[in-house]
């Protein structure tokens, strides 16, 4: 079973509009955390935004926010007033437990925003 | 500044070759990264090391090595073994491998196996 499904593989926004990324996610373990990274078409992945499995609020980060519902054992990402630099794919990943190095990342969502 | 560098940023080689991907990171970060990306698809896990002259194999370790002789290093050898190595590689540190710690990525290199 995939442990991060990303469902939309590509997404069209329009510039200043917001945009909601979908991820889903699937552990028996209590403890895990969750990233989001953005890939521009240079290659580099850029941290975005991080949500633990205990954590009470919402993660958020300048113009990035995580709906974070762990009954559905989903993390989205919404992005506000979306910029053209926001192009790019966008993965999410996951660590479960306490004590492991281990990342594990869907397969990303393309989103280009259009003026 | 400070920040995780891979050279080179392309890299070509012929079939049978071995080949050595360097990463350094001048962050002070404990716990170093490799991992590769094939088009359309997330990054899998090579191998990571926690401290210096130590490392663990990840999910698709065969067919590649590497060393930490020092704590701002972490190469990444392909080998001839590896059955298709042509991908897009990236080398990531993280503070201290503790399951909160972000990881952050280098630049990457792009290998092509000819």
């Amino acid at each position: 079973a995939q442990k991060i499904t990303q469902t939309q593989p590509g997404m069209f926004v329009q510039e200043k509009e917001a945009v909601t990324l979908d991820c889903t996610y699937d552990t028996s373990d209590p403890s895990y955390g969750l990233f989001w990274y953005k890939q521009p078409s240079s290659g580099e992945m850029i941290f975005l935004i991080y949500q633990g499995s205990y954590d009470q609020q919402n993660a958020t980060e300048g113009r990035y926010s995580l709906n974070f519902q762990k009954a559905r054992k989903s993390a989205n990402l919404v992005i506000s007033a979306s910029q053209l630099g926001d192009s790019a794919m966008y993965f999410c990943a996951m660590r479960e437990g306490w004590n492991t190095d281990k990342l594990i990342f869907g397969t990303g969502t393309r989103l280009q925003v259009f003026p | 500044d400070g920040g995780i560098t891979q050279s080179p940023k392309y890299l070509f080689r012929k079939e049978g070759q071995n080949v050595t991907l360097s990463c350094e990171q001048n962050l002070n970060h404990d716990a170093m990264y490799w991992y590769r990306q094939d088009p359309g698809q997330g990054l899998r896990l090579i191998y990571y090391s926690q401290i210096v002259n130590d490392f663990q194999k990840g999910d698709i370790a065969e067919g590649y090595s590497v060393s930490r002789e020092k704590k701002e290093s972490f190469p990444l050898t392909v080998t001839s073994a590896q059955k298709n190595p042509t991908a897009f590689y990236l080398c990531a540190s993280s503070p201290s491998g503790e399951s909160t710690d972000t990881q952050y990525f280098g630049p990457g290199t792009r290998l092509t196996v000819l």
